[in-house]
């Protein structure tokens, strides 16, 4: 069975920085292209970030381009976000998802954790 | 920019047809996808493709697609179907990005 579990987050003044991490089971975490996606409280979903299952190739959405950082570690099966530069509203549930087998989708989920930037 | 519309609500009552749509200037090129959410709880893939149902999801669930609109219907809706429903896609900027619509609150009663 698919499992993510994401940890990390919390509070963080504007300006600071946390990095957010994601451990994957059930799986073969190293074949698999991965996404982060955010759920800014009461509103709807904004895809984040995706990258490579061999963590060569990247995108992020414009809104985090330059602040936010995918990685992975498949020796760990750990998929990671650094958040800097953090804003208000980057407060955010940020769910981890594991990329679907047939195309660029997000198939299975994590709970996801909570960030809230304020001072 | 790319974005994906969806209308904000849709209501049905029990044992109805529910039918929530979704548009983008990507769509005639790129699959939609449908994800599930209720209160509280993380996605659920119902949808992938434009049309193919993951293992699981009931039958009443399905998805259609065509020129600039997906379609996700649920035929004879059930007071378990109310949620949030978001459609998904990819944009074409090569820059491997997802885009997702702005989510329509299913209300079944």
């Amino acid at each position: 069975e698919v499992h993510l579990v994401e940890s990390g987050g919390g509070l963080v003044q504007p300006g600071g920085s946390l990095r957010l991490s994601c451990a994957a089971s059930g799986f073969t975490f190293s074949s698999y292209w991965m996404h982060w996606v955010r759920q800014a409280p009461g509103k709807g979903l904004v895809w984040v970030s995706r990258i490579s299952s061999d963590g060569s190739i990247t995108g992020y959405a414009d809104s985090v381009k330059g602040r936010f950082t995918i990685s992975r570690d498949d020796a760990k099966n750990t998929l990671y976000l650094q958040l800097n530069s953090l804003r208000v509203e980057d407060t955010a549930v940020y769910h981890c998802a594991r990329e679907g087998a047939t195309g660029s989708y997000p198939d299975y989920w994590g709970q996801g954790t909570l960030v809230t930037v304020s001072s | 920019s790319s974005e994906l519309t969806q209308p904000p609500s849709v209501s049905v009552s029990p044992g109805q047809t529910a039918r929530i749509t979704c548009s983008g200037d990507e769509l005639p090129k790129k699959y939609a996808y449908w994800y599930q959410q209720k209160s509280g709880q993380a996605p659920v893939l119902v949808i992938y493709e434009d049309t193919k149902r993951p293992s699981g999801i009931p039958e009443r669930f399905s998805g259609s697609s065509s020129g600039t609109m997906a379609t996700l219907t649920i035929s004879g809706a059930q007071v378990e179907d109310e949620a949030d429903y978001y459609c998904y896609s990819t944009d074409n900027s090569g820059h491997h990005r997802g885009l997702f619509g702005g989510g329509t609150k299913l209300t079944v009663l």
